[in-house]
């Protein structure tokens, strides 16, 4: 089944403690992107990869790191965790990304919900 | 000012009605433009693709007015299995990504 797999679902951490939020894709999608949804807000968009080795930032990278050693994996590392980053968390991907792959269709993991205390 | 808006609603109607949502984008070079729908606490799923001459799908009808910047979305007997979230959510070539609205939330009741 083609699926966007995050882990994990639910977290509740406290003030610095390092963590991170796994994403695997098995569509063999070149874009990934990760967002957080926050109420009001909408979606915002965290940081994003264009393909393996190719990251970016986008809306609202601050206190948030990636990497894309792998084309299936994009996980989200969070160094020292602030309660401004509770938050529903998202992992997407499309087959590619920007105007040339553009199809609005955005494959999304189930989320990761985190509580920072 | 939000690059996309939309009305948060709620919007409660009941079962067999007509309801239509709005959504106004600032950026005038904006590309393509997509409704998608959420679930209480699940995922975005594309709901349809919005293209210039409107389209249809199903109960669902969406438009594009690029002169005043707003799409919308047109559901036409309303099921209780429409309530959820709809993200109105735009293609910016500009910045090369989808920008997303905060949503608007339709509650149909018996």
């Amino acid at each position: 089944e083609a699926q966007v797999t995050q882990n994990p679902r639910y977290l509740i951490t406290v003030t610095g403690k390092k963590l991170t939020v796994t994403c695997s894709q098995n569509m063999n999608h070149e874009y990934m992107s990760w967002y957080r949804q926050d109420p009001g807000l909408g979606l915002r968009q965290i940081y994003y990869s264009m393909n393996v080795e190719v990251t970016d930032k986008g809306d609202v990278p601050e206190g948030y790191k990636v990497s894309r050693k792998e084309k299936r994996n994009f996980p989200l590392i969070l160094e020292s965790p602030s309660p401004n980053q509770t938050s529903l968390y998202f992992c997407a991907s499309s087959l590619r990304g920007g105007l040339a792959g553009n199809t609005g269709e955005l494959f999304f993991g189930e989320g990761s919900r985190l509580t920072v205390l | 000012r939000k690059e996309v808006e939309q009305d948060p609603g709620p919007f409660n109607v009941p079962e067999g009605a007509t309801v239509a949502f709005n959504c106004t984008y600032s950026n005038s070079a904006s590309q393509s433009f997509f409704w998608y729908r959420q679930d209480c606490r699940k995922e975005p799923k594309l709901l349809m693709s919005v293209y210039s001459s409107g389209n249809e799908d199903g109960r669902f009808t969406a438009q594009l007015n690029r002169a005043s910047q707003y799409i919308s979305l047109l559901i036409r007997d309303s099921k209780l299995s429409d309530s959820a979230t709809y993200l109105c959510v735009v293609f910016s070539g500009g910045y090369n990504k989808l920008i997303f609205g905060a949503g608007t939330r339709l509650a149909v009741h018996p």
